[in-house]
């Protein structure tokens, strides 16, 4: 069972570099999450997805692009690396549908912006 | 806006120990409540629910009842073991058609032997 997928696990940037987190998952969920952990903060929502083909905005979204075009991947993009963007990044999935709300979370990717 | 508060950490305890991380949410409708845990090293992962006034979800000995009146959803757990230690996260999911949840801050739970 592999569930949600994140690679790489760990990276470091230079100010200004780009790069693109990867998530996976196979269980053919329809709703995808792309989160941030900053130390002492909860969860923020950057981008989410209720379809292939479809994404939008949360509550972090700048400095960061999405795209959706299969039901199974989301990569989370930054392309102009600042110090600020230094966090933890967790990719979610979730079935979605009355009922169905439980998330399904990735082991994360630790990215250090220096 | 919407917005979940918990209890400061760390917290430490010793095994065997009563818990209580509390929990209250401000929401602009009725949400559903979840408690996620993160284990050192891993994703998050829910632990347990409740979706609307009064209910109690429970798992692996925690509890939590979704108490409308003080818009709260503490959770308790009556003995905590060493393995319990980890980081636990308190959640509120509003819309339900994109089905976005919204995080406290998280507090760290130490178990001592």
């Amino acid at each position: 069972n592999a569930g949600v997928t994140q690679t790489p696990k760990f990276r470091i940037l230079k100010i200004g570099q780009s790069m693109t987190l990867q998530c996976t998952q196979d269980m053919n969920h329809n709703y995808m999450y792309w989160y941030r952990q900053d130390p002492g903060m909860g969860l923020k929502l950057i981008y989410y997805s209720v379809g292939a083909g479809i994404t939008d905005k949360g509550e972090v979204p700048n400095g960061y692009n999405v795209s959706r075009s299969t039901t199974e991947d989301f990569p989370l993009r930054l392309e102009l690396a600042a110090p600020s963007q230094t966090s933890v990044y967790f990719c979610a999935s979730s079935y979605g549908g009355q009922g169905n709300t439980e998330a399904f979370f990735g082991q994360g990717t630790r990215l250090t912006v220096v | 806006g919407n917005s979940v508060t918990q209890m400061e950490g760390p917290v430490t305890l010793s095994e065997e120990a009563f818990l209580t991380i509390n929990c209250t949410y401000t929401a602009t409708g009725y949400p559903s409540l979840f408690w996620y845990v993160q284990y050192p090293g891993e994703g998050l992962q829910l632990l347990l629910k409740a979706t609307k006034a009064d209910d109690k979800g429970s798992n692996k000995g925690f509890e939590a009842t979704y108490r409308k009146e003080t818009t709260s959803f503490h959770l308790e757990k009556g003995s905590v073991q060493v393995s319990d230690s980890a980081v636990y996260f308190c959640a509120l999911l509003l819309d339900q058609g994109a089905q976005k949840l919204v995080f406290g801050q998280g507090t760290r739970l130490t178990i001592n032997p």
